[in-house]
C-alpha cells in the first residue's frame, strides 16, 4: 500500500491564482481530513469527510473547497491565494471502524503563496 | 475537547528512557488520551492511545494515572530517530474524526 499520497510535494502560487492539492489514499478508509501548519505551529483541521459525498468545516475552512466523490480521493482546492495562505498542507486517513484517531498522515505539500 | 499543557522542549540522551508529561485536568470519562509525533518536516505519526489503564505498543508505553488528569508517554530507549514535535491529544472516541493539536513537546535526543 501507498497509504495517503499528496501532490505536488512544493507549490509556488501568485496571489489570486487558483490551484488544487491532491490527496489519496488505497487504505479504503472512511474519514479523510486536511490540515495546514504554520511555521512554528501545531497542525489546524481546515476541511474533513466522514465519506464519499458527505464534507464539513473545520476550524479555519475560509478560502478552502473540497468535495468527496470517490473514497480514494479527497483534493483541496484554494479559491483565490493569499499570502496569508502560505504554509505546509497535510492530508491525512482513518478507518471508521477502529478508533478514530489512529489518523495516517501524508508526506505533505508545501504551499507559499507571493 | 479537553485541554492538554505538555512541556515546550526536553532533551533526553540516546539510549535512557523518555519520560513526556501532558496534563489534562478536564478530561471527561469518554475522552481518550492520544500521542503523536511529528519528525522534521514529516507528517504526523500515530504512537499510541488510551482510555483507563496503561498502554505498550511497539514504539512506547503510555502511563495515565488513577483520576486520568495527566499522563506520560514514555520511549524505553530513546534513539536520534526519536527526535521529534510529539502531540498529546484528548478527544471523545464518538467525536468524529477532527484531532486538535497544540504546541506540543519539542524532544531532541542527543548522542
Amino acid at each position: 500500500n501507498a497509504g495517503v499520497t499528496q501532490t505536488p510535494k512544493f507549490q509556488v502560487l501568485k496571489t489570486g491564482q487558483s490551484m488544487t492539492l491532491q490527496c489519496a489514499q488505497d487504505m479504503n478508509h472512511e474519514y479523510m481530513s486536511w490540515y495546514r501548519q504554520d511555521p512554528g505551529m501545531g497542525l489546524r483541521l481546515i476541511h474533513y469527510s466522514v465519506g464519499a459525498g458527505i464534507t464539513d468545516q473545520g476550524e479555519v475552512p475560509n478560502g478552502y473547497n473540497v468535495s468527496r466523490s470517490t473514497t480514494e480521493d479527497f483534493p483541496l482546492r484554494l479559491l483565490s491565494a493569499a499570502p496569508s495562505q502560505t504554509s505546509v498542507y497535510f492530508c491525512a486517513s482513518n478507518a471508521r471502524d477502529r478508533t478514530p484517531y489512529e489518523q495516517y498522515f501524508g508526506p505533505g505539500t508545501r504551499l507559499t503563496v507571493t | 475537547d479537553a485541554k492538554t499543557t505538555q512541556p515546550p522542549s526536553m532533551d533526553c540522551a540516546e539510549g535512557r528512557a523518555a519520560n513526556l508529561p501532558c496534563n489534562h485536568s478536564t478530561i471527561s470519562g469518554n475522552e481518550y488520551v492520544y500521542w503523536y509525533r511529528q519528525i522534521h518536516s514529516q507528517g504526523p505519526q500515530y504512537i499510541i492511545h488510551g482510555l483507563k489503564n496503561n498502554e505498550t505498543n511497539e514504539m512506547a508505553s503510555l502511563i495515565i494515572t488513577e483520576d486520568r488528569k495527566s499522563s506520560t508517554l514514555i520511549l524505553p530507549h530513546a534513539t536520534l530517530r526519536d527526535t521529534a514535535v510529539y502531540y498529546c491529544i484528548v478527544r471523545a472516541k464518538a467525536a468524529g474524526n477532527k484531532l486538535t493539536f497544540g504546541g506540543g513537546t519539542r524532544v531532541l535526543v542527543k548522542p
